[in-house]
């Protein structure tokens, strides 16, 4: 079974420029989180979908944010524009309906804004 | 914000000696998971627990959930180098939907 996918690994960036991260979930997985992790720092929740719906968007900031995820499956994570305090990596998890949560993890995309 | 805190936030230890790891919440949980990260990489869920009390042992590693369920203990028994990276507790509130919350994360070293 194919786990989490994202891209790209990398992105460096100028500050004030756009970039868009994509993630595409585990097959089947209705649930699709975003998380900024700062480097020896836990992930902190940016957004999380229950297929098409975002639920919980209470920590993303929308003024230069947004996120899709169009048909339920895969994700865009877009900023625009980028600051230096953007620098991190963004994670993208997925799990599906049951007792107790269990996220899958991407390998992540480190953004570095000069 | 991150409610859950976790102590030590850097270890660096010698192989084979032994290691704690809490993750402390004012918050009650109705779960909460321990995730291993390696360099690179998205964390890697290693156990879940649910009760209050509840031990749980993988291998060398041995989890303890708070009776209060508010906190939580990894202990590592004769450490490796494989044993290296940054540890993260997550603990999941239940609601309408399960909201998952991560610990400030401990930076394991173990040096051969």
């Amino acid at each position: 079974e194919a786990g989490v996918v994202q891209s790209p690994r990398y992105k460096i960036i100028e500050k004030k420029q756009p970039v868009a991260f994509w993630c595409n979930p585990i097959s089947g997985h209705n649930t699709l989180y975003w998380y900024r992790q700062n480097l020896g720092q836990g992930p902190e929740l940016l957004i999380r979908y229950e297929n098409e719906e975002a639920v919980d968007d209470s920590q993303l900031p929308k003024d230069r944010f947004s996120a899709e995820r169009l048909k339920g499956v895969d994700s865009t994570l877009k900023i625009q524009p980028a600051e230096l305090g953007d620098s991190a990596v963004y994670l993208c998890a997925s799990s599906s309906r049951g007792r107790v949560e269990k996220l899958f993890f991407g390998s992540g995309t480190q953004l570095s804004v000069l | 914000t991150q409610l859950l805190e976790q102590s030590p936030q850097f270890l660096s230890i010698q192989e084979g000696e032994n290691l704690t790891v809490y993750c402390n919440s004012s918050s009650v949980f109705s779960s909460l998971q321990w995730y291993r990260q390696e360099p690179g990489e998205g964390p890697v869920l290693l156990v879940t627990v649910v009760t209050g009390g509840e031990v749980k042992k993988l291998k060398r590693l041995t989890f303890q959930f708070g009776d209060a369920r508010k906190d939580s203990s990894l202990h590592i028994t004769a450490a490796q180098p494989g044993d290296t990276g940054l540890y993260l507790c997550a603990g999941t509130h239940r609601g309408g939907y399960q909201k998952v919350t991560f610990g400030t994360g401990t930076k394991l070293q173990v040096i051969p």
